[in-house]
């Protein structure tokens, strides 16, 4: 049973435009929240986090939006570049599971020239 | 500069040949923890560290041995590996506070026969 969701194992985007990625999750404990970016053959990079005391947390190009009601967040790219492709993944952690990360399934983003 | 390293990037056993992943970081941080990605499932956390010999399992623990003597390294243990053990691994470390974002190794792939 997956506790956090990425419905969307692929994304294709015109470079310019807004990139969506979505992520749901079920377990209404989950308190914060992060997205992650991985090229091939490397690790995973922090991109941006949020915590539930917020519905919005913004990084140059990159922000994330949290919809505690629709157990729901996303994060918008604007302008998306060619250097954003990559694989993303979005994680939660809540203090009933000692804070460890449980993480989405990951969402193929593909930046089209 | 502040690095987490694997070793090695990629290895192809047999099944029961005990094998050992390294993972060591230099950023001084308490925390760290093993996964394993596989296509669909996104990463599943093996173990963690707290700290200095303080582990614990994580959702997929089964087959997996880990142990912290020291703050730097935390090895990945397989004694008696088999062909479901087939993954990409990594290594990542943090500082305590879990608001810290993770640091990742650049992964291991393991293929067991």
């Amino acid at each position: 049973d997956q506790q956090v969701k990425q419905n969307s194992p692929s994304l294709s985007v015109q470079e310019g435009r807004i990139s969506i990625l979505n992520c749901d999750y079920t377990n209404s404990m989950f308190d914060y929240f992060l997205w992650y970016k991985k090229y091939p053959a490397e690790g995973p990079t922090f991109l941006i986090s949020i915590s539930s005391i917020k519905d919005k947390n913004e990084d140059g190009r990159f922000t994330v939006f949290l919809n505690k009601s629709a157990k729901h967040l996303s994060l918008h790219i604007v302008p998306s570049q060619p250097g954003d492709s990559a694989v993303y993944f979005c994680a939660a952690s809540a203090r009933e599971s000692n804070y460890q990360l449980i993480w989405g399934a990951g969402t193929k983003l593909i930046i089209k020239p | 500069e502040a690095q987490v390293t694997q070793n090695p990037r990629y290895l192809i056993t047999v099944t029961g040949k005990k094998l050992t992943v390294t993972c060591s970081q230099n950023m001084n941080h308490e925390y760290m923890s093993w996964y394993r990605q596989d296509p669909g499932l996104g990463l599943r956390q093996i173990y963690y560290s707290m700290n200095v010999e303080v582990t614990d399992k994580g959702d997929v623990p089964e087959g997996y041995k880990v142990s912290r003597k020291e703050k730097r390294n935390f090895p990945l243990i397989l004694e008696s590996p088999s062909p479901n053990q087939t993954s990409l691994y990594f290594c990542a470390s943090r500082k305590g506070r879990r608001d810290s974002p993770l640091h990742f190794g650049n992964g291991t792939r393991l293929t067991v026969t």
